[in-house]
């Protein structure tokens, strides 16, 4: 069955420190993975996204993915955070055939000051 | 560009109760999809579209309905609103192909609530 699976339901740092979101999917063809992120009350923006070629991907506000294949992972990382990276973060594979996108649960970033 | 447009953006909805929740775009996609989304559970998809006049089932569809008549609009109706369609609701589109351009792009939602 596809799935994507987000290990961390709510995660905490601190302003400056480096953050690391864990995803891991299941996808029986080559997959499409995002990684989208939701303000409070908003609706979902794309940080990046990995198609084929380079497994490390560079998305906006500084962040950046690695796709492991072996370890059906794509993690997104980011090596200072900011106040306003608080937010909720969802991790996504989609099907190139019909558009739809199957997402993990979300996690919750909390920054302390 | 107006991207996606969800209307309205907040509804209160008696027990039994029908609506539609609308949905356009004017990126020309070919693809739009409607999801849920609830606590803890992400985004789940209800029905999805590949293209004017095919619609298709996605996880959660049933109490839903879907058509879709042209490519700009794809309305989301419910039938008879039960409480458990308590839920932020948000429609997508994105062209075809699956190229490194395509991406998903979403409305702002529609928050409904059903008492």
């Amino acid at each position: 069955a596809q799935s994507v699976t987000q290990p961390d339901i709510h995660i905490t740092v601190s302003e400056g420190a480096s953050l690391e979101l864990r995803c891991n999917y299941s996808y029986g063809a080559t997959p499409y993975l995002f990684w989208y992120v939701q303000s409070p009350g908003q609706g979902l923006q794309l940080l990046l996204k990995y198609f084929s070629g380079d497994t490390l991907v560079q998305g906006i506000k500084g962040f950046e993915a690695e796709f492991k294949r072996s370890q059906s992972s794509f993690n997104l990382r980011k090596p200072s955070v900011h106040w306003s990276d608080a937010a909720e973060y969802f991790c996504a594979v989609g099907s190139s055939n019909t558009g739809k996108l199957i997402f993990g649960q979300g996690t919750t970033l909390q920054v302390k000051p | 560009n107006a991207g996606v447009t969800q209307t309205p953006k907040f509804q209160v909805l008696k027990t039994g109760q029908s609506m539609t929740l609308q949905c356009a775009q004017d990126m020309n996609h070919e693809y739009m999809s409607w999801y849920r989304q609830d606590p803890g559970m992400g985004l789940r998809l209800i029905h999805y579209s590949v293209g004017a006049g095919i619609t298709d089932q996605g996880e959660v569809p049933n109490g839903y309905n879907v058509s879709r008549s042209t490519t700009e609009d794809f309305p989301l109706r419910l039938l008879s609103a039960a409480p458990s369609q308590t839920s932020v609701y948000f429609c997508a589109s994105s062209r075809s192909g699956g190229t490194s351009n395509t991406e998903a792009f979403f409305g702002q939602g529609t928050r409904l609530t059903v008492v």
